[in-house]
């Protein structure tokens, strides 16, 4: 059973604009949430995270924000770079060890 | 470079053989995890390792499946009788206990194919 959904398998945005990654979960004893991403052949480059004590978390160009009573989390991108293109992951934990993955959103920004 | 690194990167066998994996986490870590990917999916939790202490196993890790860390540095893992079903990307991970939020990082991983 797939606890943690990303239910766009692509998403594709110009450069300088905003992506939106989207993510939903099931568990509600998820307490700590993550976003990776991924280029071909390289195994998941960790990005941010967030507890479920926070709502949003803010890194440079990436913020990720939080809806716990939503079970809903999203990463924002701004501006979106060409660079960016790759799998995005999300991923969530509730015993401070395994994480559980969602499927991934594959990022296309075109110039 | 400082990061997990995984040997080999990539693994051919014939169905039946067995094959073993290493991974050297990242030097003060003292999380090390096992994850299996597959082609559309996300990464599966197989099992992971406080110090030398296997503590815990996914149900996807069948009897087939073995992992050792044994002085609580690198890790291996073995599948015997390997099948065409194993074919994945097998992902080591390392983590800090204790510095708050336990973020993983992530070797390149070791693409095994049974053909």
């Amino acid at each position: 059973d797939q606890q943690v959904k990303q239910n766009s398998p692509s998403l594709s945005v110009q450069e300088g604009r905003i992506s939106i990654l989207n993510c939903d979960y099931t568990n509600s004893m998820f307490d700590y949430f993550l976003w990776y991403k991924k280029y071909p052949a390289e195994g998941p480059t960790f990005l941010i995270s967030i507890s479920s004590i926070k709502d949003k978390n803010e890194d440079g160009r990436f913020t990720v924000f939080l809806n716990k009573s939503a079970k809903h989390l999203s990463l924002h991108i701004v501006p979106s770079q060409p660079g960016d293109s790759a799998v995005y992951f999300c991923a969530a934990s509730d015993a401070g060890y395994a994480l559980n993955f969602g499927k991934g959103t594959s990022l296309l920004v075109t110039p | 470079d400082t990061g997990v690194s995984q040997d080999p990167r990539h693994k051919i066998t014939k169905r039946g053989q067995n094959v073993t994996f290493r991974c050297d986490p990242i030097s003060e870590h003292n999380r090390l995890y096992w994850y299996r990917q597959t082609l559309g999916q996300g990464p599966e939790f197989l099992t992971y390792f406080q110090n030398e202490a296997q503590l815990e196993k996914s149900r996807l890790l069948s009897d087939r499946f073995s992992a050792e860390r044994p002085k609580g540095s690198f890790s291996t893992l073995e599948i015997q009788r390997t099948e065409q079903g194993d074919s994945a990307m097998y992902l080591c991970a390392s983590s800090l206990l204790g510095t708050g939020l336990d973020e993983q990082f992530f070797g390149p991983g070791t693409r095994l194919t049974v053909l």
